[in-house]
């Protein structure tokens, strides 16, 4: 099945000490984006992938950097993790057609120490 | 700013009644709305959506309601099941850059009594 998969589905890191998370995909979709979920909230979007072009939105923190390596890959770095990054990340894809759902992974769940 | 709330964080709906999930959003440039489930530990799963220009979709026991003047949606799921119990998160889109840009609502956590 055409699937959005994230690994590793826990991750574990220091306060301070970067971190990747990455995401890969099947579903040849041209779009991808990266989403933080805190804890009873709402997911927020950080970025997006149109193709290679990277879209940083406003508020986004300059701790959170991504790559696009190829259309099936995306990472999401975070340089220098606080306590407040404590989240779950969710990855997802879609097409260029505006009416079109966006397909979740089923995230990863970052606990700074 | 919120743009998309859900106001009610939980419903408990007892088996074979209906459930109606309500979102109020404030950004008339939306013009893609959708509802997604989650189950605990996985990614949210799409379930309906509805463009702006209709005000009906339907799909099996899962009807989502527009009502554009209010900037109003509802999702109605009859009968519900114990299966249905699960958080349910809606989201208002606007093309911004090529791009599908979802503004997700706070969730509601759905509970299907026996």
């Amino acid at each position: 099945d055409a699937m959005v998969i994230q690994n590793p589905r826990y991750q574990v890191t220091q306060f301070g000490k970067p971190v990747t998370l990455s995401c890969s995909q099947t579903l040849n979709h041209n779009v991808m984006y990266w989403y933080q979920q805190k804890s009873s909230q709402a997911p927020k979007l950080l970025f997006h992938y149109y193709d290679k072009d990277f879209n940083n939105e406003a508020d986004t923190p300059d701790n959170f950097q991504s790559r696009r390596p190829n259309t099936s890959f995306c990472f999401l770095d975070i340089r220098s993790p606080g306590l407040g990054d404590a989240a779950m990340y969710l990855c997802a894809t879609s097409t260029l057609d505006g009416y079109q759902p966006q397909h979740f992974g089923d995230g990863t769940r970052l606990s700074i120490l | 700013d919120q743009q998309v709330k859900q106001n009610s964080p939980s419903l408990s709906v007892q088996e074979g009644r209906i459930s109606i999930l309500n979102c109020d959003y404030t950004n008339s440039m939306f013009d893609y709305f959708l509802w997604y489930k989650k189950y605990p530990a996985e990614g949210p799963t799409f379930l309906i959506s509805i463009s702006s220009i209709k005000d009906k979709n339907e799909d099996g026991r899962f009807t989502v309601f527009l009502n554009k003047s209010a900037k109003h949606l509802s999702l109605h799921i009859v009968p519900s099941q114990p299966g249905d119990s699960a958080v349910y998160f809606c989201a208002a889109s606007a093309r911004i850059q090529g791009a599908q840009k979802l503004v997700f609502g706070q969730g509601t956590r759905l509970t299907i009594n026996p």
